[in-house]
């Protein structure tokens, strides 16, 4: 398996940027990177996904490092409900059976 | 905007007994999966499910799992005898085609407590 690594915690300030990493240094050539995120108490919620260009929607950006290796997470201004655990995961076996890491627990500060 | 939606949101069951969890994927949908995630730890995938017939399982879907498409519109996870430890949340999830670049839709679960 393509495994990613990601900090277990951040913080950040409402209304503040903020940039989630992301490590994927055995990512192959046909692997997407997707990001889902988990508000509490909820189902996970996809976020955004790429393969070597940057993508942005209504929700954040993503920037993917030219070697693929990483990438990072942009939410432009933070909320409070943007407060929840984010995960980054590569697609797995050419299909889209999503496997969960630890991810990384946002905390969003008033 | 389409859901996936899961009955019930909470379930209580015996140690024992057997226990269907319930899920209507978004419609037009064609992969669904099964997901359960243990209180205080991460998401793990049981299941995946595309044309009556299980695509993908993980070493935890073992025989005492079981999934189903009844109809044209229900998914569900039987699970046949439960233990204390499938005390979890269960999440289904849809995607339109199972392909690597596109989004798979989360439920909001359904909390299973075995006593």
């Amino acid at each position: 398996d393509a495994k990613t690594t990601q900090p277990n915690s951040m913080e950040s300030n409402e209304e503040e940027p903020v940039h989630l990493p992301c490590n994927h240094s055995t990512i192959s050539g046909t692997d997407y990177i997707h990001w889902y995120r988990q508000l509490p108490s909820q189902g996970p919620e996809y976020v955004i996904h790429g393969l070597t260009s940057n993508v942005n929607n209504r929700m954040a950006s993503l920037a993917i490092a030219e070697d693929r290796k990483s990438s990072t997470l942009i939410l432009h201004r933070a909320t409070l409900r943007d407060a929840a655990v984010y995960y980054c995961i590569l697609s797995y076996y050419n299909n889209n059976d999503m496997r969960f890491g630890a991810g990384t627990r946002l905390t969003v500060k008033p | 905007e389409p859901e996936v939606t899961q009955t019930p949101s909470h379930q209580v069951t015996q140690m024992g007994q057997e226990v269907i969890l319930r899920c209507v994927p978004i419609s037009n949908h064609l992969y669904f999966y099964w997901y359960r995630q243990i209180l205080g730890q991460k998401v793990e995938f049981l299941v995946s499910f595309y044309n009556n017939e299980i695509s993908e399982k993980s070493e935890i879907f073992d025989d005492q799992f079981s999934v189903e498409r009844p109809d044209g519109s229900n998914f569900t996870l039987k699970i046949r005898s439960t233990k204390l430890e499938d005390s979890a949340m269960y999440f289904c999830a849809s995607s339109s085609n199972g392909q690597v670049n596109t989004e798979a839709f989360f439920g909001q679960g359904t909390r299973l407590t075995v006593v």
